[in-house]
């Protein structure tokens, strides 16, 4: 089965300055990663996901991941955030098998607190 | 996009009672959702997947019988929690998909429940 560590439980950053979150997960064949965040109070939404192509992923509001699969990591970054970002942004891996498979595994999630 | 509600938003309700929640899928058909608990600064855990029209699929110890799931329609799937006992307090989350391939799942707003 696979799994999903996010190595950093909360970040705290001012405005203005680059995020790295990290994403590491376990499994031997091919996944389907995603990002995710979720505002206070409000619902998980989409921020990014990869299925094949170029590793380096753009999604909304200026946040990109790159996956790397040699060190089966998808870090989410981004060059410079805002008061808005703060939010807990959760990482999300599941196996690729056609497309039919659309079960999700999540990380434990990184809170990201931005000080204006 | 494509919007999933949940009702209620919160329910407190006394330990033994069984409480229903309900998570629909507004404005796309859902061949399939998907129910989650949350508990405090935790991930999210895949409780069951469920089919328009079939049996649910619970995941590795979870209750079926304590979580009774049904997928009677193509827009609705609820999930009602049987003799509720306080360790089922949690955050209960769905999200559904319409099933096209390489989807992502779209999240529902959550439920909090309280046992007493």
């Amino acid at each position: 089965a696979q799994s999903v560590s996010q190595h950093n439980h909360h970040v705290i950053l001012s405005e203005a300055a680059s995020l790295e979150l990290g994403c590491n997960y376990s499994y031997g064949g091919t996944v389907n990663l995603f990002w995710y965040v979720q505002y206070p109070g409000q619902h998980l939404q989409l921020l990014l996901k990869y299925f094949s192509g170029d590793p380096l992923v753009k999604g909304i509001k200026g946040f990109e991941a790159e996956f790397i699969k040699s060190k089966f990591s998808f870090n989410l970054r981004k060059p410079s955030v805002q008061w808005s970002d703060t939010a807990e942004y959760f990482c999300a891996v599941n196996a690729d098998s056609g497309g039919s498979n659309y079960k999700l595994t999540f990380g434990k999630g990184t809170l990201l607190t931005v000080n204006p | 996009g494509a919007v999933v509600s949940q009702h209620p938003s919160r329910v407190i309700c006394k330990s033994g009672t069984s409480v229903k929640i309900e998570c629909r899928s507004l404005d796309f058909q859902a061949t399939t959702m998907f129910w989650y608990r949350q508990f405090p600064k935790q991930s999210l855990m895949l409780m069951a997947t469920s089919n328009e029209g079939s049996k649910a699929t619970y995941e590795q110890g979870v209750e079926k019988d304590k979580f009774l799931i049904n997928h009677a329609s193509l827009t609705l799937s609820t999930l009602t929690v049987t003799s509720a006992h306080p360790e089922d307090s949690s955050f209960y989350i769905c999200s559904a998909i319409r099933g096209l391939y390489q989807e992502t799942q779209y999240f529902g707003p959550g439920t909090r429940l309280l046992v007493l």
